[in-house]
């Protein structure tokens, strides 16, 4: 059975920190590894991964897959209150429809 | 702006009764996807579709059916509601060509009573 499964459920910090969610995968037919931030509705795309040790990076965010041991890191540096949001790991499997495996999500709060 | 609209955005409705929700889309897309999320599990995948009439299970399809009857719609209906049915339904849908990640509309809160 595919299993996403992230650290630290929750988490919090003061503003200014630097923090990083873990995401460990048991995934058959692995394609990608996507990160979505969600705060009160819709999960948004923040990065897809495809290859082993290439980071993506936008602003304060990046992310970084190791297709070996099988996990990805999603570091925020400088945090902002505007951080603060339920973090979703997701693997994509192969095949047509190309389906995605969440974990539970990660709970960041931010405290100024 | 995904053009992704889901409807109703809220609904509480009693153990029992038939209920359907609506994704509609405005870009074509070929796959949509209907996911529900509870605490706890993040979403699970429910039901997904790749093209009119062409539609398969996913991991918690149990007591869901989904029809798409347009490339625009994709409904999802709970034949008969139970509360274990009570969540947060997501419908996302995927472009198509190369590395595209899925997209998400805003959700429906269901409420099973």
């Amino acid at each position: 059975e595919d299993k996403v499964v992230q650290s630290p459920l929750s988490l919090v910090v003061h503003e200014g920190d630097t923090v990083t969610l873990n995401c460990s995968y048991e995934v058959t037919n692995f394609r990608s590894l996507l990160w979505y931030k969600q705060e009160k509705k819709a999960p948004t795309f923040l990065f897809m991964l495809t290859s082993s040790g290439i980071e993506k990076k936008s602003g304060r965010l990046s992310s970084i897959l190791d297709k070996k041991e099988l996990f990805s890191i999603l570091n925020i540096t400088a945090t902002q209150t505007g951080d603060s949001a339920v973090y979703l790991c997701a693997v994509e499997t192969r095949g047509g429809a190309q389906k995605l495996v969440f974990g539970q999500g990660t709970r960041l709060t931010i405290n100024p | 702006d995904a053009g992704i609209t889901q409807s109703p955005r809220h609904k509480v409705t009693e153990t029992g009764t038939p209920v359907t929700l609506r994704c509609h889309q405005t870009e074509n897309h070929r796959y949509m996807y209907w996911y529900r999320q509870d605490p706890g599990h993040g979403l699970r995948l429910i039901h997904y579709s790749y093209g009119v009439k062409d539609t398969d299970k996913g991991e918690v399809s149990d007591g869901y059916s989904v029809s798409r009857s347009k490339t625009e719609d994709f409904l999802l209906t709970l034949e008969s509601a139970t509360s274990s049915q009570t969540s947060v339904y997501f419908c996302a849908i995927r472009p198509q060509g190369g590395n595209q990640p899925q997209h998400f509309g805003d959700g429906t809160r269901l409420s099973i009573l």
